[in-house]
């Protein structure tokens, strides 16, 4: 257990729709990374916040949107879903503002868009 | 692209055997690291190795790293059925980003 929890754990919904994702980081953890996990395009990087604020930027689609809240929980918002944002979405956490240290992995959110 | 490539993309063994991975990257870097993921869940950090070191081991994990050539090897030795997953090499690049790459799926047979 990496001490980092999202949740759901699993999603289904339909094209068009709209859908929150939420991560808590290990206590202590300043640094969520968003990350989204398909067949085709491997292990991409999204989004990183530090201690409230975003701090480096990746793949993110604009349909897409993230945010981390004082308690230092994340949600990433995904609207205007399509079949291609069917994938697996981790959520990981690291004490250090760089992302170069370990990072400790979430179990995912599998999202399926119908 | 800068991210790493690990060769080979699948490999498939028995229990007590060794495993060796590699992974390859394009530009400098400031540390690499391996992480194994289980089917469908989170990756788990194995080791984080330095620019400025060569070798570095923890349990059966062993991992090289030569910067001349870009390169790393994961070696597992005497693997156990529990090791099957894939591993991903991750190369961090200056101070701002962790690149992973497409895995090697290991599978070991009992």
């Amino acid at each position: 257990d990496s001490g980092v929890t999202q949740t759901p754990k699993h999603l289904i919904t339909a094209t068009g729709q709209r859908v929150t994702l939420r991560c808590s980081p290990r206590s202590g953890d300043l640094s969520v990374y968003w990350y989204q996990q398909s067949l085709d395009q491997g292990l991409q990087f999204l989004i990183q916040y530090y201690n409230g604020e975003e701090r480096a930027k990746g793949n993110i689609l604009e349909r897409f949107s993230a945010q981390q809240f004082p308690d230092l929980h994340s949600e990433l918002n995904l609207s205007s879903l399509e079949l291609g944002d069917s994938a697996l979405y981790f959520c990981a956490s690291s004490v250090d503002p760089d992302r170069v240290g370990e990072q400790f992995f979430g179990p995912g959110t599998r999202l399926t868009v119908l | 692209s800068q991210q790493g490539e690990e060769d080979p993309q699948a490999l498939s063994i028995q229990e007590g055997e060794n495993a060796t991975m590699n992974c390859s990257y394009k530009t400098s870097i400031n540390n690499l690291q391996w992480y194994r993921q289980n089917s469908g869940r989170g990756l788990v950090h194995l080791i984080l190795i330095r620019s400025n070191e060569r070798e570095k081991h923890s349990g059966r994990l062993r991992v090289t790293l030569d910067t001349s050539k870009k390169s790393s090897s994961l070696l597992i030795t005497a693997s156990r059925a529990a090791d099957t997953a894939s591993y991903f090499c991750a190369t961090a690049h200056n101070t701002d980003k962790l690149i992973f790459g497409t895995g090697t799926r290991l599978q070991v047979f009992p």
